[in-house]
């Protein structure tokens, strides 16, 4: 079984457009991310979410929005797309303690192409 | 506030040779640490962690981290490499506010 999964795994749109991805993990885990990695393999965390409630927003545009149905669910609506937006967008859940996250567990990707 | 910092952008090196991809983090609080390792149009996968306890951690294909307080280092090392070993590798570090820290990645090339 896989453990975060994330649809679609590629994702080709015009400028403008709206879309979504989505992500569920099946880990029982009470924290999920968003993460965005760009041309240069760096990561860049854009929310947090613990038991549904949004932990960490950090400085994305508003036209990204996360939404948290239920604890295993993540799903990132991007509203108005740009050519900048182009990226691999990476879901992840880890399990907090009480002093970090023990590992976090990732999704495949989606390798969206904004033209 | 913390951060990774991974000194190497790229490693090339021979097929059975030794590497070493290092890792350096600051953090006001005690912190947990991680290996990931990124193969090409692939997500990321735990290479190795240290939570607690020794300070010599190992992963199941050969490679073994140390975490050094003193120098806040998490260097990650393997005595022989081999093509497949052929990845990005990540360093992140997690101390609570719910997010990982990564560092900008070592592009690990193993030539023949």
């Amino acid at each position: 079984d896989t453990a975060v999964s994330q649809t679609p795994k590629y994702l080709v749109t015009q400028m403008g457009n709206d879309k979504s991805i989505k992500c569920e993990q099946n880990l029982g885990h009470d924290t999920m991310y968003w993460y965005k990695q760009d041309s240069k393999k760096f990561l860049k965390i854009m929310f947090s979410y613990n038991n549904k409630e949004l932990i960490i927003n950090e400085t994305v545009p508003n036209r990204f929005s996360p939404k948290s149905p239920d604890k295993a669910h993540l799903n990132l609506h991007i509203n108005s797309l740009e050519l900048g937006d182009s990226a691999v967008y990476f879901c992840a859940s880890s399990q907090p303690t009480g002093t970090g996250n023990t590992e976090a567990f990732f999704g495949q990707g989606t390798r969206l192409t904004v033209v | 506030a913390q951060s990774v910092t991974q000194l190497d952008s790229q490693v090339p090196v021979f097929e059975e040779a030794p590497v070493e991809l290092r890792c350096n983090y600051s953090s006001s609080v005690s912190v947990y640490l991680f290996w990931y390792v990124q193969y090409p149009n692939q997500g990321l996968q735990l290479l190795l962690k240290y939570l607690s306890g020794s300070t010599l951690v190992e992963s199941i294909n050969g490679f073994e981290a140390e975490f050094n307080k003193s120098q806040t280092s998490f260097h990650l090392r393997k005595p022989s490499v081999h093509i497949s070993d052929t990845a990005e590798y990540f360093c992140a570090v997690s101390g609570g506010f719910n997010k990982f820290y990564f560092g900008s990645g070592t592009k690990l090339n193993v030539k023949p």
